[in-house]
């Protein structure tokens, strides 16, 4: 149980396209989804909060105008990265928690990952 | 949010007890102890959850004193596949807001054999 999935793995794009990667929870109700972002080397950099049905909450020096999330339902979360720049490469992996209804699941469980390279 | 220490890196030999221990002095009542593992372009993956006192799993051991400030994780007869990155988050999992934690350097465990 508490699998997460994204799509797609991997996605290379041209300056100034906008890419949008998909998050999943494919066996609970995710009430909460959050965005990290991780460059090589690094620990992973929480960007955004979002919560099923209402805005996310933008970590401090995210541009949310430039990193869209939706959270339309309690398994799809979606980041879209807009006019991506080559300094948008980076690896982008998302997490749920939540549960299954009247049950709370006591931690965050990853996605795979997505790996953006902007040309 | 409760800041974590951890080594940076570590190195140990196959068949070697491993333990990992992380400091969270500013701990909140509420914040649960949980501890990831983490490979190249891989997610964080799940390891050990704990509150108090220890928890045992099948894959490790986590042991917490009583003030709570710090916690070990204890990995046993580690193998070459245990070579990864190890992060400590604490968080309180009941937040309305959700299980908003904030990732550490993490610890770079080295595994040779």
């Amino acid at each position: 149980g508490a699998v997460v999935s994204q799509h797609p793995s991997w996605v290379i794009c041209k300056s100034g396209t906008s890419v949008k990667i998909e998050c999943r929870s494919l066996d609970f109700q995710a009430t909460t989804m959050f965005w990290y972002r991780q460059f090589p080397k690094q620990s992973l950099m929480l960007m955004a909060t979002s919560n099923e049905g209402s805005k996310a909450t933008y970590e401090q020096g995210v541009e949310k105008d430039k990193f869209l999330i939706n959270h339309a339902s309690l398994t799809l979360s979606t980041l879209t990265v807009t006019s991506a720049h080559p300094e948008d490469s980076s690896f982008y992996i998302c997490s749920a928690s939540g549960g299954p209804a009247g049950k709370i699941q006591e931690t965050q469980y990853f996605g795979p990952g997505t790996r953006l390279l902007v040309l | 949010l409760a800041k974590t220490t951890q080594p940076i890196s570590m190195d140990s030999y196959e068949g070697q007890e491993v333990n990992i221990t992380c400091s969270h002095n500013n701990i909140a009542t509420n914040d649960y102890i949980t501890w990831y593992q983490q490979f190249p372009s891989q997610g964080p993956r799940f390891i050990i959850q704990g509150y108090k006192t220890k928890v045992t799993n099948e894959v490790a051991s986590l042991f917490i004193p009583a003030d709570r400030k710090s916690s070990t994780l204890s990995l046993p007869r580690v193998s070459l596949s245990d070579t990864a990155v190890y992060y400590c988050l604490v968080g309180d999992p009941l937040n309305t807001g959700g299980f908003k934690t904030i990732f550490g350097a993490g610890t770079r465990l080295f595994v040779k054999a």
